[in-house]
């Protein structure tokens, strides 16, 4: 019932691109995406509601196929800030309210 | 625009002892959500409650652990007789709606059983 991020863990350069994934084997009605920093709380990124869906957040940005129940978290100009956690939380459909959250994707920015 | 506030930001707890943890969600926000964050793991879903309901505890274990979230005052979540077991991070979100919206993290207690 867990989602499956993919990669585990990502090293980058400044500059660079990442690509993050978040697959579920069950129908999803949301898949919400936030960044965690060692030691503090989740801070919300972004949520995507429909099929197709694409939304962005200064240069990071993500899709939702609502029927192969796939978001992907798209990095783009990496910055030194961009390092830490990457959870996706997928919300079942039928107003249940809770997330349930991938293992998560590790981020290093490097120099 | 005060966000979730939780405390207290850390808690030491012998075993045996009760431990018991706060949150206020953010102004506006009547659903609040509990999540145990072991170390270096994801979060895990614990119990999502309305004021004065329990609308979903399945990721609560069975016994031991109860939440609360009453008419007046902040939401609750008490741990009874704590085990080494219990040691972790442990989050309250809070929104608006319970469907199709962001979920606003606090900052967490972090429990400690000695």
């Amino acid at each position: 019932q867990q989602p499956v991020q993919s990669p585990q863990a990502v090293i980058l350069r400044e500059g660079e691109d990442a690509v993050i994934n978040c697959s579920s084997s069950k129908a999803l009605y949301s898949v919400h995406w936030y960044r965690q920093k060692h030691g503090e709380a989740p801070v919300f990124l972004m949520i995507l509601l429909k099929g197709g869906e694409q939304k962005g957040h200064e240069k990071i940005s993500a899709s939702f196929n609502e029927k192969k129940q796939q978001s992907s978290l798209y990095l783009t100009a990496s910055q030194l800030s961009y390092s830490g956690t990457y959870f996706c939380g997928t919300e079942p459909p039928g107003n249940t309210g809770k997330l349930i959250f991938g293992q998560g994707t590790t981020l290093q920015v490097k120099p | 625009n005060a966000g979730v506030m939780q405390n207290p930001r850390h808690l030491v707890r012998r075993r045996g002892q009760e431990a018991r943890l706060r949150c206020s969600p953010m102004k506006g926000h009547s659903h609040v959500y509990w999540y145990r964050q072991l170390p270096e793991e994801g979060l895990k879903f614990m119990v999502y409650l309305q004021k004065e309901n329990i609308i979903d505890e399945s990721g609560m274990p069975k016994e031991r652990f109860s939440a609360e979230f009453p008419k007046e005052g902040p939401s609750i979540l008490r741990i009874q007789q704590v085990v080494r077991g219990d040691s972790a991070a442990y989050f309250c979100a809070s929104s608006p709606n319970p469907q199709g919206q962001p979920q606003h993290f606090g900052d967490g207690t972090r429990l400690s059983i000695l």
